[in-house]
């Protein structure tokens, strides 16, 4: 159980286009999602916070219209990289909150498997 | 500020010896988890922690989560060469809109 699935696993664009990435819970409902961005060898960095029917909450130094975030079903999120450039190339992992597992309380996390994205 | 201290950051051991990575804080968690990672694929849950004081076992993996539900322990008998990889913690705080804060990460590796 508590599967998320991410696509694309990668994506290769030219500077200028826009680049969207899907996140889906396969086995369980997901009211908040969350995106994060990595570096080589790094921890994670969080984005924003992606709630189903809202708007989402971003952090700080992230550009809402640069980073587009639609959470637009219990199972479903995207991000939009907007008219990317080099700087954007990174490794973008989502994430789907569980609350419930079983009969305990436990409020985990569940990553999908990530998306490399280059921009030439 | 970093709220989840995470240590150490590397570490290079042969296999078969054990190891311990410890994540500590000042912050009260609901829940904490660990997770490995393997280069260029997401993190994958080994554990979530709720209760104060509670071990759990995973094979050759001990987590213990700290009487307080402020800091927590990885303890790995007889290390693998499987088991190099980047292991995060994670502790979820009630007040913080359901986000994590994530420790920096432990990078292992295990030398066969």
């Amino acid at each position: 159980g508590a599967v998320v699935s991410q696509h694309p696993s990668w994506v290769i664009c030219k500077s200028g286009t826009s680049v969207k990435i899907e996140c889906r819970s396969l086995d369980f409902q997901a009211t908040t999602m969350f995106w994060y961005r990595q570096f080589p060898k790094k921890s994670l960095m969080l984005m924003a916070t992606s709630n189903e029917g809202s708007k989402a909450t971003y952090e700080q130094g992230v550009e809402k219209d640069k980073f587009l975030i639609n959470h637009a079903s219990l199972t479903l999120s995207t991000l939009t990289v907007t008219s990317a450039h080099p700087e954007d190339s990174s490794f973008y992992i989502c994430s789907a909150r569980a609350l419930v597992s079983g009969r305990r309380v436990t409020d985990t996390q569940y990553f999908g498997p990530g998306t490399r994205l280059t921009v030439l | 500020t970093q709220l989840l201290e995470q240590s150490p950051q590397f570490l290079s051991i042969q296999e078969g010896e054990n190891l311990t990575v410890y994540c500590n804080s000042s912050s009260v968690f609901s829940s904490l988890q660990w997770y490995r990672q393997e280069p260029g694929e997401g993190p994958v849950l080994l554990v979530t922690v709720v209760t104060g004081g509670e071990v759990k076992k995973l094979k050759r993996l001990t987590f213990q989560f700290g009487d307080a539900r402020k800091d927590s322990s990885l303890h790995i008998t007889a290390a693998q060469p499987g088991d190099t990889g980047l292991y995060l913690c994670a502790g979820a705080i009630p007040t913080n809109a359901g986000k994590s804060t994530f420790g920096d990460g432990t990078t292992l590796t295990v030398k066969p």
